[in-house]
């Protein structure tokens, strides 16, 4: 039973460029996360998606965007790169919209020259 | 705005003796919450959930206890072992009819000595 798998694992951009992370959820989920984690801290929550639709979104800027596929998994986007975006992105799926645990990938590690 | 936070940055025991990690909690009407153990390079890894309908609840050699009163959270580990040398967060789902977000605490690093 694969669990959550994301791509890929490590990437380096440098300022100003756009960058696209994937996910692919653990069998039977439909729904997945997307959370920022900056090093030492907690992971943010940055958006969540369900039925191809965004249905929840914390606080980050437009620069950040993502997509659902059919399949139910994900992408997420984000364009004009600042060195504040340099994190590990992971990516949380889960059943359906009620109260269940969410799984994580191990995220992409990506950093901002 | 809603945040979840640990007492505690650092806990360090010896291996065989019980752990307690807490956390507490701002948002009156959080739900669910949940326990993750992240190791040095993965992703969270799930331990253990609980409705805010419940006090406690037991996995295997973890205990999760719920205040809320206190607004009180914490993750008890019996019998600590080398292998739980991990960083542990508590999350608290908000709820929200459009979605289901985890607001995460920054983390209790556990450190196990032999």
């Amino acid at each position: 039973d694969a669990g959550v798998t994301q791509s890929p694992t490590h990437l380096i951009k440098t300022r100003g460029q756009q960058v696209t992370l994937r996910c692919s959820p653990k069998s039977g989920h439909d729904t997945v996360s997307w959370y920022q984690q900056a090093l030492g801290q907690g992971p943010q929550f940055i958006f969540q998606y369900y039925e191809e639709e965004e249905r929840q979104r914390g606080n980050f800027p437009d620069r950040f965007s993502g997509h659902q596929f059919p399949n139910y998994s994900s992408e997420l986007n984000v364009n004009a790169l600042l060195l504040g975006d340099s994190a590990l992105y992971l990516c949380a799926s889960s059943w359906g919209q009620g109260v269940q645990p969410q799984h994580f990938g191990d995220g992409t590690r990506l950093s901002i020259l | 705005g809603e945040s979840v936070g640990l007492h505690l940055p650092t806990l360090s025991v010896q291996e065989g003796d019980n752990s307690i990690i807490n956390c507490a909690y701002s948002n009156s009407a959080s739900d669910y919450f949940i326990w993750y153990k992240q190791e040095s390079g993965k992703g969270p890894q799930f331990i253990i959930d609980i409705r805010s309908n419940m006090d406690k609840r037991q996995g295997q050699r973890v205990t999760v206890l719920l205040n809320k009163t206190v607004k009180h959270l914490s993750l008890q580990i019996a019998a600590t072992q080398p292998g739980d040398s991990a960083v542990y967060f508590c999350a608290d789902e908000a709820p929200n009819q459009a979605g289901t977000a985890l607001i995460f605490g920054k983390g209790t690093t556990l450190s196990v000595s032999s």
